[in-house]
Formats: structure tokens, C-alpha cells, sequence
């Protein structure tokens, strides 16, 4: 079941402002937006959340609209070191319960360039 | 170092042996869950567990058994390896009673069957 559809894949270069968008057009009313980021041989790790609006921490900003059917990844200022898989994601299931889960799609393969 | 913690790292099987992948995490959550990743490809859930003694099939549980043995605990069992199995393992855990909080996830378990 495809709960969310993204880029495959993105070049950028050094010093650029990244952003990668993705739709999710089945969201649940309350389900939250998930960010991940995946480095080659490791696991995925958390990078932003958000439920509407936007959301900004110290590594990037995550931008919603207000009927939630998509949502933007920004990265600010990317690095070589940003080279990563990044996983937009929703869950599935009762939202407050344990068989909350989230499904990965392929994610989009950000190349940055010097 | 709070976190999930997966063993083995690596591990070599011949056909139709069998093995156990284990998992535990410490950080008091009641959820646990393993996805495979193949290479160039998204995580798919194998099972997960909403609650200690609980267990429930994902996407892909063909060839797959878990064990709930605490609330720390998840472990997953190959019963005749093939080589299909041939993958990266990665276990990862989250709280319950929020559904805003994401997973936190090991380091994984790269497995290869000959």
C-alpha cells in the first residue's frame, strides 16, 4: 500500500538550499509528517516532524500546507556529508496504539556535489 | 549509550540453515519492529510487536518467526534460510501512547545466505 510518492532522486552542489517534496494524498485527520535520513549501512535516523505549518529545527525546516496532502523537506545550505536517502513518511494503523507503523516507500537519493 | 542494540552485525548462513537475529532497546518503549532492506531499496516491514506478548505479520513475514521475550526484547528467527533472505535487518523501537514521536532504529544486521 503507497502511503506517500517522492523524487527517486536529486542532485544539488555545496552551499544550495535543497528541498524535496512529498504527497501524501491519504493522510489520516491527526497522523503526523516523519522525516528520515539514511547514510549508506546505517539505519534511518529521525530528522524532522510536523502535523500543519511549519516546523524548523536545527537541521532542517519542514514546510505543510494547510490540507496536509503534501510537505516539503528544506535543507539549508547542504554539504557533501548531507549525501543521503531521505524517507518522507506517514503512519498506518490506529494512530495512539502499538500497531502504529510506518510503511517506507524508496525515498529520494540526495547527491550533493562539490 | 541508550538506543537499540542489534546482534550479530554481519553473518554469513549456507541454505536452509537457521539463525536468530536479536534486538533489545532501552529506552522503555513498548512498540518493537524488524524491516529488511535489499539493496537500492525502501525498508519493509517483516513483524512487529504493539506490546510485550504481542505479535503481528507486515508486509513481508514469509520465512519469518518473532519473539516477544520482555518489553526489552524482539527477536527475529530464520528458520531454513534462503537466499532471498539476503539482506540488511534493522530493528527499531518507538513509544506507544503518542503517535508523534518516530522510531529510533539500530545499526542493523547485514545478512548474506550462500
Amino acid at each position: 500500500l503507497a502511503k506517500t510518492t517522492q523524487p527517486i532522486s536529486m542532485d544539488s552542489y555545496e552551499g544550495q538550499e535543497v528541498n524535496i517534496t512529498c504527497s501524501h494524498n491519504n493522510i489520516a485527520t491527526n497522523d503526523y509528517i516523519t522525516w528520515y535520513q539514511q547514510f549508506p549501512s546505517q539505519g534511518p535516523r529521525f530528522i524532522i516532524q510536523g502535523y500543519k505549518t511549519k516546523v524548523t529545527n536545527e537541521v532542517a525546516s519542514l514546510f505543510i500546507p494547510a490540507d496536509r496532502k503534501s510537505s516539503t523537506l528544506s535543507l539549508p545550505r547542504v554539504s557533501l556529508s548531507d549525501t543521503a536517502v531521505y524517507y518522507c513518511l506517514v503512519g498506518d494503523g490506529p494512530l495512539d496504539s502499538g500497531t502504529y507503523k510506518y510503511i517506507f516507500g524508496t525515498g529520494t537519493r540526495l547527491k550533493v556535489l562539490a | 549509550n541508550a538506543g537499540v542494540t542489534q546482534t550479530p552485525k554481519f553473518q554469513v548462513l549456507k541454505t536452509g540453515q537457521s539463525m536468530t537475529l536479536q534486538c533489545a532497546q532501552d529506552m522503555n518503549h513498548n512498540s518493537m519492529y524488524w524491516y529488511r532492506q535489499d539493496p537500492g531499496m525502501g525498508l519493509r516491514l517483516i513483524y512487529y510487536s504493539a506490546s510485550e506478548g504481542t505479535t503481528d505479520k507486515g508486509e513481508v513475514p514469509n520465512g519469518y518467526n518473532v519473539s516477544r521475550l520482555n518489553k526489552r526484547e524482539f527477536s527475529l528467527r530464520l528458520e531454513s534460510a534462503a537466499p532471498s533472505q539476503t539482506s540488511v535487518y534493522f530493528c527499531a523501537s518507538r513509544v506507544t501512547w503518542s503517535y508523534s514521536y518516530g522510531y529510533t532504529f539500530g545499526s542493523g544486521t547485514r545478512l548474506t545466505v550462500v
